[in-house]
């Protein structure tokens, strides 16, 4: 069975600085992978996702995501936080199966300082 | 363009009453979800439907029924509440599959069981 683990319930930084959030996965296979962001009372947006092919992916709002196969890791960085940066990020992955069951993390707060 | 859009926002119900939550989606996308997202835990797959007149159970289907009469419109219904049932409701439709395209999310619908 698929399963994902986000080890940091909540994580604060301050504006201007970097970011990595951490994702692992449990797949037997070639997984599908996600990061997916959500304000307040907001639903969920995504941004960005893996596939196939290049390991460094790019997605919205700045933030990008490394898939490491050897460390069944998938973290997603940014290089300078902004406040509106604020919210709930969840990781997830799907099977390439067709059975449509996308498994998502507990998820990571994260709080920006001044 | 609205997107996904949910129906209600909010809603208290009393143990052994039943509701309907109402999810539109003006995309003309194939699938749709239902997911429940409780504190601490991932948003969770109840259940979801690959085309107009077809459902099928997803991880947590129990106590849940659905229904996709309209391929704009996906029905959750709950038919006698439980206090286990309180959580926030979150609605997503894409085009093809998880495995192949882009959910996109609803705002929610945040549901308390007395």
């Amino acid at each position: 069975a698929q399963s994902v683990t986000q080890p940091d319930i909540h994580i604060t930084v301050s504006e201007g600085a970097s970011l990595e959030l951490r994702c692992n996965y449990s797949y037997g296979a070639t997984p599908y992978l996600f990061w997916y962001v959500q304000s307040p009372g907001q639903g969920l947006q995504l941004l960005l996702k893996y596939f196939s092919g290049d390991t460094l992916v790019q997605g919205i709002k700045g933030f990008e995501a490394e898939f490491k196969r050897s460390q069944s890791s998938f973290n997603l960085r940014k290089p300078s936080v902004h406040w509106s940066d604020a919210a709930e990020y969840f990781c997830a992955v799907a099977s390439n199966f067709g059975n449509e069951k996308l498994t998502f993390g507990t998820g990571t707060r994260l709080t920006i300082i001044p | 363009n609205a997107g996904v859009t949910q129906t209600p926002k909010f809603r208290v119900l009393k143990t052994g009453q039943s509701m309907t939550l109402l999810c539109a989606q003006d995309m003309n996308h194939e699938y749709m979800y239902w997911y429940r997202q409780d504190p601490g835990m991932g948003l969770r797959l109840i259940h979801y439907s690959v085309g107009e007149g077809t459902t099928a159970k997803g991880e947590v289907p129990d106590g849940y029924n659905v229904s996709r009469l309209k391929k704009q419109n996906f029905l959750l219904g709950l038919e006698s509440a439980a206090p286990s049932q309180t959580s926030v409701y979150f609605c997503a439709s894409s085009y093809r599959g998880v495995s192949t395209d882009t959910q996109y999310f609803g705002p929610g619908t945040r549901l308390t069981v007395l």
